[in-house]
Formats: structure tokens, sequence, C-alpha cells
């Protein structure tokens, strides 16, 4: 059973503080998304990555893709009340998206 | 462009009850893909539908089924419910094929409740 094992599960900062947020894998993926997904709502993707240790930008939030193409973590600076939601990745391999179980973040103000 | 729509939003079953929720994706977005998410369990994968044909399928029992019409709007039913089945259902439509790293859109989600 290939697993996208996210870390952590659940993180509660002040607004202003950095975070990181992992997603890792023993499989290699053609390519892997970050979805945000806030309550009483559907996912929304944020990113795709496609290329072994590429790295994306979106505004304050960092992207990047392992090398091997088996992990990838999401960065976010100085976080805002805003950034809250759940964070999900998604690793798409041999005609399956393989989902993790989601970072629940919480920026309080 | 109008997103995608699920209905009913929420919905109260009682056990051994059957279920039929409903999924309009994204005009011109021909496959949709069904997903179900509880808390602390991620989204598990039900089955994907492209121009009217199952195209995979997740690890469900037979009391969940699903189709595509020829508009590409689609229905998943659930039969004999059990508590277990409660849960957000989620309906994700894309271009292409949704298990192949293509963007998805995903509606609002159906909460439905077992009791």
């Amino acid at each position: 059973t290939q697993l996208l094992e996210q870390s952590p599960q659940f993180l509660s900062i002040q607004e202003g503080e950095n975070l990181t947020v992992y997603c890792n894998s023993s499989s290699v993926f053609s390519s892997l998304q970050w979805y945000r997904q806030e309550p009483g709502e559907g996912p929304v993707l944020l990113v795709t990555v496609v290329t072994g240790g590429e790295v994306k930008k979106l505004k304050r939030l960092t992207f990047q893709f392992g090398d091997a193409r088996k992990d990838s973590s999401l960065h976010i600076t100085a976080a805002q009340p805003g950034d809250t939601g759940l964070y999900l990745c998604a690793g798409a391999q041999d005609y399956q998206l393989i989902w993790g179980a989601g970072t629940k973040l919480i920026i309080k103000p | 462009k109008a997103g995608v729509t699920q209905t009913p939003r929420y919905l109260i079953k009682t056990r051994g009850q059957q279920v039929t929720l409903s999924c309009s994706p994204i005009s011109g977005h021909r496959s949709v893909s069904w997903y179900q998410q509880t808390p602390g369990q991620g989204l598990q994968f039900l089955f994907e539908y492209f121009s009217e044909t199952q195209r995979n399928k997740g690890n469900f029992p037979g009391r969940f089924s699903g189709r595509q019409f020829s508009n590409s709007r689609s229905e998943m039913n659930v039969s004999t419910l059990e508590l277990g089945d409660s849960a957000l259902y989620l309906c994700a439509s894309s271009l292409a094929s949704g298990l192949s790293g293509e963007k998805l859109f995903f509606g609002s989600g159906t909460q439905l409740s077992v009791l």
C-alpha cells in the first residue's frame, strides 16, 4: 500500500511565525499537488510540482519537490490568520492519486 | 464559469436506508471523481467516471455505486447505510483524468450523517 505521510498532523501557531509542513513517501511520484481546505468547503489546489528539486512560490508560501520526487514541503513565512485550514498533499503515480491525511493549521491572531 | 455543484449540502439518514448524491461538474469537464472524507482519514477515493464510463474504483464495498450521464453530471448511491458511512462526500471535476495529476476542482461536498 502506497502511503503519503504528512507531518505534523496538527499545528497551532501565532500570527507572524514561520512554519513548514512535510509530505513524505517511499514511492516516486510523477507530480505532487498541494491543496488547502477550509471548513465547510472542498479542497482548493494551491500548486502542482513536477520536476525533482522544483521550488514554487505563491506569495508567502514556498513549495519544494524533493530531488528524488518522493517528498515535498510547504513553508509559510509570516503566517496570517487567513492561512488557517487543512493542507493536503496528493501524489500522482501509476494512474492513482495518493492522498496524505492532512495537516490542520491554525493561525492565532 | 460556475464551479462544481453538489446537492444536497446536508443529509441525515438512518441505518439501512439508501441515499443518492448529485454532482454537476464544471462545464466542459468530462471527468468526475468521488471521495469520502472523515476526520483524520484524509480523502479516500471512491471512483472516477469519464465520458459515462467508470475508469477506476477505490477499495469500497459494493454498496457504494455511481454513474455519469451524457451531460457529465454524476450521481453516487449508497445502499443499506451504516453508521460508518457518516462522512463528507466530495465530488471533483477535471478536464482529463483526475488520477493523473490533473487539476481537480472540488465541490463543497455533501455532509452525510447516518443515525
